[in-house]
């Protein structure tokens, strides 16, 4: 079974910056995902990359502050989150790509923007 | 700005048989749009159930299926159990950038 294992997020204030990691425990995976849920509300797609690594796409609402990547290795994938503001404050989670979908997803890390 | 839209909760009974929808504001829900189907139970992560329609994952058991149904994507779940209880939300890819998910079924089995 594959794991995917975010790093621990954190509280930052309103204009701050965190970057959140996610280690995959297996092979690379192709395209991967960013994903959010604010507490006791949905979800909330946030960001593709392709295996490229160069390939890119975002959500409206995070373009231009947010910006996803992925180690050489492709087993890390990152979420630099900058500007950040009190509706980002979510539970953010990583996950694989499986044709359109979601395959495998990580236990999420809990993002707090507050001053 | 596509709106994707879900029942808001539903009710089934132990063995019962459910079908949760998932519509589009922009118009019929077809494979285009690529349909899948996310279980979250309470305090945990998503699962992910279907995808593209009515494909099923290594791990979804075989009493959920997914389908098109009256313009909608379906997810019927046949013979629930107490386990089944959860938020189940809708998923639909209108481009690889425009990825919407729906505001959630919260599904209880009673």
């Amino acid at each position: 079974q594959v794991q995917l294992v975010e790093s621990r997020g954190g509280v930052v204030q309103p204009q701050g910056s965190l970057r959140l990691s996610c280690t995959a425990s297996a092979f690379a995976f192709s395209n991967m995902h960013w994903v959010r849920q604010a507490p006791g509300k949905g979800l909330e797609w946030l960001a593709i990359i392709g295996s490229d690594r160069t390939t890119k796409f975002y959500a409206d609402s995070v373009k231009g502050r947010f910006t996803i990547s992925r180690d050489s290795s492709d087993n890390t994938l990152f979420l630099q989150m900058n500007s950040l503001r009190l509706e980002d404050t979510a539970v953010y989670y990583c996950a694989t790509d499986k044709e359109w979908a979601f395959e495998y997803w990580g236990q999420g890390t809990l993002v707090t923007v507050s001053s | 700005q596509a709106v994707v839209t879900q029942e808001p909760s539903l009710t089934v009974s132990p063995g019962g048989t459910v079908t949760l929808t998932c519509g589009s504001s922009l118009g019929p829900v077809t494979s285009g749009l690529h349909p899948s189907w996310i279980q979250q139970r309470p305090g945990q992560a998503p699962t992910t159930l279907i995808y593209d329609t009515d494909n099923k994952l290594s791990w979804t058991p075989g009493r959920f299926s997914g389908s098109l149904l009256g313009g909608k994507a379906a997810l019927t779940l046949s013979g629930a159990q107490a386990g089944d209880e959860a938020v189940y939300y809708c998923l639909l890819s209108y481009s690889v950038d425009r990825r919407v998910f729906g505001g959630g079924t919260r599904l209880t089995v009673l």
